[in-house]
């Protein structure tokens, strides 16, 4: 099964409230990223977890945090939600680098 | 610094004809590239890749790229291009973030609309 698994896949908050997002795989993959992607735009990386160790990028350090309880789940948490966090947010898992990226169908997240 | 860009936002053409998607970098040293698809409803997919070797890399679907060098660039093509082609296609680059960390920075997509 090379699926990955994203909930919820629709997601209403309103400003300055947290939001969590979960997202799992079952392929033994290693890396597991989250991207962000607004209309019109690239997919931006926001983070990444290679086995345990989080690695966050140096623009979204402070606005993203994550936890990766096991192999298979990975979560993504805003500590307060503003207007310009509404995107859809893409999880994907990757045995590594050089190695094809398998997304899954993204959370969309409409902050109010 | 990496980056990628894909200059043609939407691109239409009929069934049966050729298609060619650009894509270029920018990047120091020598590039993992990728090529992925979003269908209609659909999460992205993995298309292809180049890592080394030869520079025509076949992937799914009748796909295939060529990696140049001299211009950085890695084209998407398929002829002849069916309805069902018919999907957002990105062009991505696997570079060094820091350290031994790799990341894969996106081009923002090529809408194709294959018209029967």
């Amino acid at each position: 099964d090379t699926t990955v698994k994203q909930n919820p896949r629709y997601k209403l908050a309103r400003v300055g409230k947290p939001v969590n997002l979960i997202c799992s795989q079952t392929m033994n993959h290693d890396t597991m990223y989250w991207y962000q992607k607004k209309p019109n735009q690239a997919p931006k990386l926001l983070l990444f977890y290679y086995d345990k160790i989080l690695n966050r990028e140096a623009d979204t350090f402070e606005k993203f945090q994550s936890s990766r309880p096991n192999n298979s789940f990975c979560s993504l948490y805003i500590g307060s939600a503003g207007l310009e966090y509404s995107a859809m947010y893409l999880c994907a898992s990757s045995k590594g680098t050089a190695w094809e990226q398998y997304f899954g169908p993204g959370t969309r997240l409409t902050v109010l | 610094a990496q980056s990628v860009d894909q200059p043609d936002a939407h691109v239409t053409l009929y069934e049966g004809a050729s298609l060619e998607l650009r894509c270029s970098y920018s990047y120091s040293a020598a590039p993992y590239l990728f090529w992925y698809v979003q269908y209609p409803g659909q999460s992205l997919q993995f298309l292809l890749k180049y890592i080394t070797g030869d520079a025509v890399v076949k992937g799914t679907k009748g796909f295939e790229a060529e990696f140049r060098k001299s211009n950085s660039s890695f084209n998407l093509k398929k002829s002849p291009a069916h309805w069902s082609d018919s999907a957002k296609y990105f062009c991505a680059l696997e570079g060094l973030r820091g350290g031994s960390n790799y990341k894969l920075t996106f081009g923002k997509g090529t809408l194709i609309t294959v018209t029967p």
